[in-house]
């Protein structure tokens, strides 16, 4: 399984774009990487997935560089509401009838202020 | 509809009770969870099942027993805990059961052991 290593925490202002980098040297051929958001006492949400280049949703953008060994969630204007855990995650994308695991690595928590 | 259902939210047991978490889904997803979590730390994955069989146990002690009755359902019956065990217990589905498949995660039990 492909490790990741990100920031353990990060401050913003409200307002600002905030970019969390995720690092996935040993990411494989056949993994995606996937980004979820997590409140406290909340089950982890969806938030953006992508295997190369560039992905843009309502929400966020995922930029990944050619060799894929690194990724950024890039959240643009901020809110207080956006306070809460980011985790970054690679998972492979062929579906071969057998389970494969999701690991989740420590997660950044982003703090949003005034 | 892509919600997930756990009830109940809060569970309070001493260690000798038998007690159940329920797991629901409508998503027609083939791909059920269950993960821990303890205070500021990630998820981590106890259970996966995979087309109703169990796919994947994460070295989970016997007191900890899942069950799937159906594609829809998913139970984690609980005996003899620990107050260690103490944590929030999250259930996720997957329309398949691939890493890089979006994980879907309900609410969790929040769980205390005496």
């Amino acid at each position: 399984l492909a490790k990741t290593t990100q920031p353990i925490s990060m401050d913003s202002y409200e307002g600002q774009e905030v970019n969390i980098t995720c690092s996935h040297n040993n990411i494989a051929t056949n993994d995606y990487i996937t980004w979820y958001q997590q409140f406290p006492s909340q089950g982890p949400r969806f938030i953006i997935q992508g295997y190369k280049t560039k992905v843009t949703n309502e929400v966020a953008s995922l930029f990944i560089p050619a060799d894929r060994k690194s990724s950024t969630l890039s959240l643009p204007r901020v809110s207080l509401s956006d306070t809460a855990v980011y985790y970054c995650l690679v998972g492979d994308m062929r579906n071969t009838g057998t389970a494969s695991k999701l690991t989740f690595g420590t997660g950044t928590r982003l703090q949003v202020t005034l | 509809d892509t919600e997930v259902t756990q009830t109940p939210k809060h569970l309070v047991m001493g260690m000798t009770n038998k007690k159940s978490l329920k797991c629901e889904q409508h998503m027609g997803h083939r791909a059920m969870y269950w993960y821990k979590q303890k205070a500021k730390k990630p998820p981590e994955l106890m259970f996966v099942y995979s087309y109703e069989k169990l796919s994947i146990n994460e070295s989970v002690p016997s007191r900890f027993s899942p069950e799937c009755p159906n594609s829809s359902l998913l139970n984690l019956h609980l005996h003899a805990l620990q107050p260690e065990d103490s944590a929030l217990y999250l259930c996720a589905s997957s329309q398949v059961p691939k890493g890089a498949d979006t994980q879907y995660f309900g609410p969790g039990t929040r769980l205390t052991v005496l």
